[in-house]
C-alpha cells in the first residue's frame, strides 16, 4: 500500500521567515496530494491541495510543489505568522474503488516564534 | 452550515469493553470516513462509507467496524478494547461522490482512553 513520509517532525521559525515541509510517497498511482492543518483540540482542516497533473499551486502565503518523477511534494509557507503555529499533515490518495482514502504523513509541528 | 459533529467528545473505557462512536456529517455530504489518530502513528484510515455501503477499508482488525444510516450519519464500534486502542477517532465527511479528490471536512474527534 501507499506509504507517506514527512519531514521534519518539528520545525521552529521566526515570525516572517519561510517554512518548508517535505513529503515523499511510494505509490506512483497516487494522484491527489492535500495538506491539512490541525490546531490544538480541533480536527484537521484542508489548507491546499494539488493534483498530479499540476506541478505547483499557490494560495496567498501558501504554496505546494509536486515532483511526480521523484515522488515528493512540499509545502511552502512564506511570511509566517504566529497563527500558522499548528501541526501540518501531508497526504496522498489514489483512485481505487472511488471514494476517499487518504494516507497521511506523521505530521510536522510548526512553531512560529515572535 | 453546521460542521461535522462527533459524540461523545471524551470517554474512558476498560480493557475488554466495547465502544460506539457517532458522527453526523455536514448536511448533504454522503461520504463519511473514519481515522484513528495517535501520537506515534499519526492519522490512519479506518474505513469509508457512502450511501450506507462500506466503500474502502483500512488495515485494522475486525474488532473495528462501522455502519452508515440512510440519513448519512455514521457510527463506528470497537469491540474487546485493548490499551492500544486509546486514540483520537476522527470522522470526516465529503461532498464528492466519486473519485478521490474531494475535500474532507473533519470533526473535532472522540478521544477514547482505555484503562
Amino acid at each position: 500500500g501507499e506509504n507517506v513520509e514527512q519531514h521534519p517532525s518539528t520545525l521552529s521559525v521566526q515570525e516572517g521567515d519561510s517554512a518548508v515541509i517535505k513529503c515523499t510517497y511510494s505509490d506512483s498511482a497516487s494522484n491527489y496530494f492535500p495538506w491539512y492543518k490541525q490546531e490544538l483540540g480541533k480536527g484537521p482542516q484542508l489548507i491546499i491541495d494539488i493534483r498530479s497533473n499540476v506541478g505547483e499551486k499557490k494560495d496567498q502565503r501558501i504554496a505546494v510543489t509536486l515532483n511526480k518523477t521523484a515522488k515528493h511534494f512540499s509545502l511552502h509557507i512564506t511570511e509566517t505568522q504566529p497563527e500558522d503555529s499548528a501541526v501540518y499533515f501531508c497526504a496522498a490518495s489514489r483512485p481505487v474503488g472511488g471514494g476517499n482514502k487518504l494516507t497521511f504523513g506523521t505530521g510536522t509541528q510548526l512553531k512560529v516564534e515572535l | 452550515k453546521a460542521g461535522v459533529t462527533q459524540t461523545p467528545r471524551y470517554l474512558i473505557k476498560t480493557r475488554g469493553q466495547q465502544v460506539t462512536l457517532s458522527c453526523s456529517p455536514i448536511s448533504g455530504h454522503r461520504s463519511v470516513s473514519w481515522y484513528q489518530q495517535t501520537p506515534g502513528q499519526g492519522l490512519q484510515f479506518l474505513f469509508e462509507y457512502f450511501s450506507e455501503t462500506q466503500r474502502n477499508k483500512g488495515n485494522f482488525p475486525g474488532r473495528f467496524s462501522g455502519r452508515q444510516f440512510s440519513n448519512s450519519r455514521s457510527e463506528m464500534n470497537v469491540s474487546t478494547l485493548e490499551l492500544g486502542d486509546s486514540a483520537l477517532y476522527l470522522c470526516a465527511s465529503s461532498l464528492v461522490q466519486m473519485l478521490n479528490t474531494g475535500e474532507l471536512f473533519f470533526g473535532e474527534g472522540s478521544r477514547l482512553t482505555v484503562l
